[in-house]
């Protein structure tokens, strides 16, 4: 079984601080997304990395796949409370379209 | 452009009733894919599906579960007998072509809850 292992589970943090979310696995994966969950809503898409030791910035947030394209990062600079949530990486792999999720990190940011 | 939609948002049944979840995939996609929220759990994936045919059910648990994708209309995760442990959230994806590249993107799920 393919595991992708996200750390930390659990993140509380200050307004304007910074804060990195990793993603490991031991297993190559051919993309790999970064969604972002609020209560009671479903998984919303914030990039999707394919080649490795690509970057790609979104505002404040910067994601990286690993070269290996076995491990991701999200780095959110200054953080707000608006980034307040739940983040999950999700990895896809040739043999078909089903995704791989991580287990989520929980982030909330303090005023 | 429409996103993918589920409904219903909230079900709950109660012990040994039937469960019918329903998915209308983002306008052009063919591909679904159902994933299961349990608590305190992350999401993992049930079953993926184009028109008419199940491609991988490789998630999906070999009892009172089934999805079909029929060529009209929309996608359906049937539960029969429902249980307490199969209270979840249930998500449904839809992507625009079969590419292990390729985004999916999520409904809001059902909220499914046995009594």
């Amino acid at each position: 079984t393919q595991l992708l292992e996200q750390s930390p589970q659990f993140l509380s943090i200050q307004e304007g601080e910074n804060l990195t979310v990793y993603c490991n696995s031991s297993s190559v994966f051919s993309s790999l997304q970064w969604y972002r969950q609020e209560p009671g809503e479903g998984p919303v898409l914030l990039v999707t990395v394919v080649t490795g030791g690509e970057v790609k910035k979104l505002k404040r947030l910067t994601f990286q796949f690993g070269d290996a394209r076995k491990d991701s990062s999200l780095h959110i600079t200054a953080a707000q409370t608006g980034d307040t949530g739940l983040y999950l990486c999700a990895g896809a792999q040739n043999q078909g379209g089903k995704l791989i999720f991580g287990q989520g990190t929980e982030l909330s940011v303090k005023p | 452009n429409a996103g993918v939609m589920q409904n219903p948002r909230h079900l709950v049944r109660r012990r040994g009733q039937e469960a019918r979840l329903r998915c209308s995939p983002m306008k052009g996609h063919s591909h679904v894919y159902w994933y299961r929220q349990l608590p305190e759990e992350g999401l993992k994936f049930m079953v993926y599906l184009q028109k008419e045919n199940i491609i991988d059910e490789s998630g999906m648990p070999k009892e009172r579960f089934s999805a079909e994708f029929p060529k009209e209309g929309p996608s359906i995760l049937r539960i029969q007998q429902v249980v307490r442990g199969d209270s979840a959230a249930y998500f449904c994806a839809s992507s625009l072509i079969l590419a292990s590249k390729e985004t999916q993107y999520f409904g809001p799920g059902t909220r499914l809850l046995v009594l």
